[in-house]
């Protein structure tokens, strides 16, 4: 069977300072791959997506960058923290496009910059 | 603007009642998930519909294309039920992964 595994689950970062989330999927193959972030009081935002090994799209202008080195490996990186990306972050993957199918989330790691 | 508009937003219910929960949208969606969200934050996808009904356990989830409606129908509801669910779209030539989020419906299941 399938899992996802994300990790932290929580974590506090001083403002300017670097950031690595790592995302890795089981038991599945070249799977659609995504990031998402959920501010306080808001919806989910998309992100980063990933369809393949070092291809990333990115969704939302921002200070946040996402690589795939390998092919159920997705991390989400920052160079600087700012105090707006606090939130709480998501991956994702799906068999296939999130528009036609299921889509199978991590446990999520919460993001406190001060 | 595509929008996903989801009512109620908090709702409280006694255990064993039936509960639904509304989802609209603004324009046309190929395709609509019900995620569950748990008080810890992470996320279940509970159904993935393009047209019709479909059902699992006591929840069942329809969806309306030309009314651009969908609805999540809990039968017997039970504490454990008690989650944010979040209704999400995905449009025509929308992006891989760029669902239109609802806000979410806050479920609180007294027993």
């Amino acid at each position: 069977s399938q899992t996802i595994h994300q990790w932290p689950a929580t974590l506090v970062q001083p403002v300017g300072s670097p950031l690595s989330l790592e995302c890795t999927v089981e038991g599945t193959s070249n799977p659609n791959l995504y990031w998402y972030r959920q501010a306080a009081g808001r919806g989910l935002q998309l992100l980063f997506y990933s369809v393949g090994i070092g291809q990333i799209s990115s969704e939302v202008p921002q200070n946040l960058s996402a690589s795939r080195p390998q092919d159920r490996q997705f991390i989400l990186s920052s160079k600087k923290l700012l105090l707006s990306d606090s939130g709480f972050y998501l991956c994702a993957w799906s068999a296939g496009q999130a528009t036609n199918e299921k889509l199978f989330f991590g446990s999520g790691t919460q993001l406190s910059v001060l | 603007k595509n929008e996903v508009e989801q009512s109620p937003q908090n709702l409280t219910a006694q255990e064993g009642e039936f509960i639904t929960i509304n989802c609209s949208y603004s324009v046309g969606i190929s395709a609509l998930h019900w995620l569950q969200q748990h008080p810890g934050g992470g996320i279940v996808s509970l159904f993935m519909l393009s047209s019709g009904k479909k059902k699992h356990g006591r929840l069942i989830a329809t969806i309306n294309i030309q009314e651009k409606h969908s609805s999540l129908h809990i039968t017997a509801s039970h504490p454990r039920d008690s989650a944010v669910y979040i209704c999400a779209g995905s449009n025509y030539g929308g992006s891989q992964g760029n669902l239109i989020f609802g806000k979410g419906t806050k479920l609180s299941v007294k027993p």
